[in-house]
């Protein structure tokens, strides 16, 4: 199992918000960067979110991402039926020397 | 633009290797690292290495030490990964990404390439 810990599944309905939590310790969230993906039914996941709160080009402001301690967060603000997805956090973990997922967490517009 | 485009889809017999390419395009392929993560049918995203095209070095997670393999043809600009001994639970699709060999940030992925073990 992950050593990242997300919620398994979260919903809003259209226009509204979601945060999604991924929860880790002090060898892997603590002292690295947190990254957030997006993985699109049947397709590659796509990088929402580097070094914990930098969105790269092209990916819109409604994505945000945050870390405090040991946890990060993703928000989406106005949620869209083309949020629909799997979301994923990933970090350098320094005791495993391995990069590591989290569990991922289904969002789903109502 | 930027592209990652990986090799077909492959169906294995348990205890076979498998060889996946991800030929890269539109950008100096040494200056990147790629990753391979892979994800079984239903399941979560699972990290298994990285390599440097530039140097050769790589870096495998614990549980594929001794069965995987990453090497690389500067000249094609092409990366590779073997996975040895496979088994039934290796069945999955496999990705490669890029990701800056300085800050470390993920950015362009390959299509996925589906890999089954099946007798």
């Amino acid at each position: 199992q992950s050593v990242l810990t997300q919620p398994p599944s979260v919903s809003a309905a259209p226009g509204q918000k979601v945060t999604i939590s991924c929860s880790g310790s002090s060898s892997n969230i603590g002292n690295n960067y947190v990254f957030w993906y997006q993985q699109l039914p049947g397709t590659a996941p796509k990088v929402l979110i580097n070094d914990n709160d930098q969105r790269p080009s092209g990916i819109p402001d409604r994505f945000s991402g945050s870390k405090s301690g040991t946890s990060a967060t993703l928000g989406i603000t106005g949620l869209q039926t083309g949020d629909e997805a799997d979301y994923y956090c990933g970090t350098w973990d320094s005791s495993l020397s391995a990069f590591v997922f989290g569990t991922g967490t289904k969002v789903t517009v109502l | 633009q930027v592209q990652l485009v990986q090799s077909g889809a492959e169906v294995k017999k348990p205890g076979a290797s498998v060889k996946v390419s991800c030929k890269a395009s539109g950008y100096t392929f040494t200056s990147y690292d790629i990753n391979w993560v892979r994800q079984a049918t239903g399941q979560g995203l699972e990290w298994m290495g990285w390599m440097n095209p530039h140097s050769g070095n790589t870096g495998f997670a614990q549980k594929f030490q001794g069965r995987l393999t990453m090497t690389r043809d500067t000249s094609i600009s092409t990366a590779y990964m073997e996975l040895s001994s496979l088994r039934s639970e290796d069945t999955a699709v496999y990705y490669c990404a890029r990701v800056d060999t300085g800050d470390k940030k993920w950015d362009y992925w390959g299509q996925g390439t589906l890999v089954t073990v099946s007798s």
